[in-house]
Order: C-alpha cells, then structure tokens, then sequence
C-alpha cells in the first residue's frame, strides 16, 4: 500500500530565505507527483505537478524535483514571503485509483 | 471560469441525520473524488469516481454514501451510521495524468 511522508512537520522560517520540504512514497509506480498548498480553512490550491517521466517543474519561485527511483519528491522555495506561510501538502497519483497524500508541511515565514 | 464548486460551505446536522454534500465541475473531468480532513490529519479517501454509473469504495467508506449521475455532479451523503462525522470535506476531479482541482471544502458539524 502506497505510503507518503513529508518532512519536516512544520517549518518557521524569516523571510527572504531559501527553503525545502521533502516528500518521500514507497511505491514507485505513479503516474504523477503534484504538490499543494493548503490556507486554513481553504481547499487545496495545486502548485506544481510532475509527471513520472519528468525531473522537475518550475513555476515562478518553486521548483519541484522528482527521483521516482527513490522515491522522493523536493519542493524548492526561493526568496521566501510571509505570503508563502501555508501548509504544503505531496500527493501520489496511483494509476488514476486515487490520490495517496502525505501529512503536509506547515510553514511561517516570518516578516 | 471552469474550476469546481462545493456546497454548502458549511453544514450543521443533528443526531441521527443524513446530510448531502454537494460537488459540481465544469472541467469535463472524468474522475471525481471525496476525502476528508481531520485537524492535524492528512486527507483520507472515502470514494472515488473514474466514470459516469460508476464509482470506488476509498479507504474510509463506511457511514458514507455516493452517486454519480452525471459527469459533473458527485454526491457525498453522511449517513447516521458515521458515527463521527465532524470534519472538513473536500472534493476533487482530474483527467487521466493531469493536474488536479479541488473545491474550496464543506466544514460538516455534528450539534
């Protein structure tokens, strides 16, 4: 059964840093890896996905990564803004049954 | 705009009630699904949808009951039977390998 992890937990960080979260899944046979962000109280609003073929996405200042063989998904957030703080969540997609997702990563960047 | 649209945004329901949650899309997606969070949770699948006439028990179906009568319509109904209905519920839909769209979420209460 599909696993997700993300590390770490939660992460407070001043503005202007680089940052990274980490996604890691057990099974490798995926057609796609998307990352989301999450506001209180919202839905989820889609950052970024990757296909299994490809290495990595880039959109403004995130870039995502993705290493199927290993397993693991990076999401890289450059220049960091206290607009960034939300919670990110990875989600797995497994051939089309569903979406396997990981607990998510709450980030503060502080002003 | 297309996108998707869940209502009510939020809900009440006594003891021993049945409650609707409403899921529409006008994204021509195939796949529709149900999942919900807990505080401090990850989101976890109660039904999926790939096709019209058509639909999959997710990992928490029990107390949960769906339809899928037209393509852009999918259903959630909180039966009695779950017996601890409060949570927020999202719904989603995607086309085979493509990026994924959520509703902005239904917070259900139990009073």
């Amino acid at each position: 059964k599909q696993e997700v992890t993300q590390i770490p937990a939660a992460l407070s960080v001043p503005e202007g840093e680089n940052l990274v979260l980490n996604c890691s899944f057990t099974d490798s046979a995926i057609y796609n890896l998307q990352w989301f962000r999450q506001d209180p109280g919202k839905g989820l609003t889609s950052l970024l996905l990757i296909q299994s073929s490809q290495r990595e996405q880039t959109s403004g200042r995130l870039n995502a990564s993705l290493d199927k063989s290993s397993g693991r998904s990076t999401l890289y957030i450059a220049a960091s803004q206290p607009g960034d703080s939300a919670t990110y969540l990875c989600a797995v997609d497994n051939y089309g049954q569903n979406f396997v997702f990981g607990p998510g990563t709450r980030l503060s960047v502080l002003p | 705009d297309g996108g998707i649209t869940q209502s009510p945004k939020y809900l009440f329901r006594k003891e021993g009630q049945n409650v609707t949650l409403s899921c529409e899309q006008n994204l021509n997606h195939d796949a529709m699904y149900w999942y919900r969070q807990d505080p401090g949770q990850g989101l976890r699948l109660i039904y999926y949808s790939q096709i019209v006439n058509d639909f999959q028990k997710g990992d928490i179906a029990e107390g949960y009951s769906v339809s899928r009568e037209k393509k852009e319509s999918f259903p959630l109904t909180v039966t009695s039977a779950q017996k601890n209905p409060t949570a927020f519920y999202l719904c989603a839909s995607t086309q085979q390998n493509t990026e994924a769209f959520f509703g902005q979420g239904t917070r259900l209460t139990v009073v």
